[in-house]
């Protein structure tokens, strides 16, 4: 079965500082990797997801992850926070168990300081 | 284009009574229902997902179960409400292809007293 891990469960940074949130995932297969994003009291926001090819993805609000099959890895980036970056960030897991299911890690609450 | 809705946002609910959580899906046919449940700290837990009209599979043992009506329809239920029951609920689809993500609603933060 798949597995999360996301070894930060708070990080502070500096407005207009750069983030990096880490993630490590167990499957034995190629995965589906995703991040999201939660606001407070909120659903949860697709960030971007990696499935195939280039190991450097893109998605919205400026971030990016790199998948490292090596390392076992898919760590989010943020070049320079915004305050209304402060959230709360899933990563997640895609894979076959029976059916498909997301597994998702505990999450890591991200603290924008002025 | 697809969207999900979940109800209610907040519930506030006496130890021993029952729960209805309901959450439905439009714009999309057979998808992959989701429920999960979010604890301080613990990141998602998947309680239950069904892929067809009546099809539930319970992914942990609770007080909770699930079910699904109709192909966009989910239901999230309990007899009798623990203290322990008290978190936010969120409900979620994907396409039942193995390669997507799975949108979520807006959570319900049920507080039982």
């Amino acid at each position: 079965a798949q597995s999360v891990t996301q070894p930060d469960i708070h990080i502070t940074v500096s407005e207009g500082a750069s983030l990096e949130l880490r993630c490590n995932y167990s499957y034995g297969a190629t995965p589906y990797l995703f991040w999201y994003v939660q606001s407070p009291g909120q659903g949860l926001q697709l960030l971007l997801k990696y499935f195939s090819g280039d190991t450097l993805v893109q998605g919205i609000k400026g971030f990016e992850a790199e998948f490292k099959r090596s390392q076992s890895s898919f760590n989010l980036r943020k070049p320079s926070v915004h305050w209304s970056d402060a959230a709360e960030y899933f990563c997640a897991v895609g894979a076959f168990s029976n059916d498909y299911k997301l597994s998702f890690g505990a999450g890591t609450t991200v603290t924008v300081r002025a | 284009s697809q969207t999900i809705h979940q109800w209610p946002a907040t519930l506030v609910q006496p130890v021993g009574s029952p729960l209805s959580l309901e959450c439905t899906v439009e714009g999309t046919s057979n998808p992959n229902l989701y429920w999960y449940r979010q604890a301080a700290g613990r990141g998602l837990q998947l309680l239950f997902y069904s892929v067809g009209i009546g099809q539930i599979s319970s992914e942990v043992p609770q007080n909770l179960s699930a079910s699904r009506p109709q192909d966009r329809q989910f239901i999230l239920s309990s007899k009798k409400l623990l203290l322990s029951d008290s978190g936010f609920y969120l409900c979620a689809w994907s396409d039942p292809r193995p390669n997507t993500e799975a949108f979520f609603g807006q959570g319900t933060r049920l507080t039982v007293v």
